[in-house]
């Protein structure tokens, strides 16, 4: 059974600072790792697709890098804002199609 | 910007009556993914779809369900005699490639209340 856990379930951070969380995941038999943003009553939005140890990959204020040698992904996010709340999922992917994800760590950013 | 869509967004019915949750997928991907959160748990696979067959399947994906392409377009999973704990949201999700970089779409989700 592929374990995914993401940390910490949930956070507040203030409007302006920065933040990060982590990812982990199974360090063998490693394909991809997926990032997605999901806000309530939406579909869950593609953030990243990391494949390669080392990887780093930036989106506006948000940016990921990875580690597949132990395993964890880091998310941050620069100088937060109120539209960044929403909760943020992990899917590590094998070989196969499914993605198995983490538990989604949720961002509320205070004004 | 092309969208997977999902209907209903909302299907309340009774234990035992089959149900049927529609997705329309990205019309260019190849292909399709369900996959469904129980409240207060993660995001588990069901089931992926490709050239009008299972590719993979989880041990969720029971005798109780299955999954058609009747017409191209749509993407349906059917639940033939639901029970409560069938309860959930379930997502459907498309993509073009099935590769590491295969990114998957997904859709809104539609929530299944079984009473």
């Amino acid at each position: 059974i592929l374990n995914v856990e993401q940390s910490p379930q949930s956070l507040h951070v203030q409007e302006g600072d920065s933040t990060n969380f982590t990812c982990s995941f199974p360090s063998s038999n490693f394909y991809a790792l997926h990032w997605y943003r999901w806000e309530t009553a939406k579909s869950p939005e593609a953030l990243f697709v990391m494949t390669l140890n080392g990887d780093e990959k930036k989106k506006g204020r948000i940016s990921a890098t990875l580690n597949t040698k132990e395993g964890y992904s880091y998310l941050y996010i620069k100088g937060s804002q109120p539209e960044d709340s929403a909760t943020y999922l992990c899917a590590f992917k094998a070989a196969g199609n499914k993605l198995t994800f983490g538990g989604g760590t949720r961002v509320l950013v205070k004004p | 910007e092309p969208e997977v869509t999902q209907t209903p967004s909302h299907q309340v019915t009774q234990m035992g009556q089959e149900v049927i949750l529609r997705c329309v997928p990205i019309s260019n991907h190849l292909y399709f993914y369900w996959y469904r959160q129980i409240l207060g748990q993660k995001v588990e696979f069901l089931v992926s779809f490709y050239n009008n067959e299972i590719s993979e399947k989880s041990e969720i994906f029971d005798d109780q369900f299955s999954v058609e392409r009747p017409d191209g377009s749509n993407f349906t999973l059917k639940i033939r005699s639901t029970k409560l704990e069938d309860s959930a949201m379930y997502f459907c999700a498309s993509s073009e490639l099935t590769s590491g970089l295969g990114e998957q779409f997904f859709g809104p989700g539609t929530r299944l209340t079984v009473l």
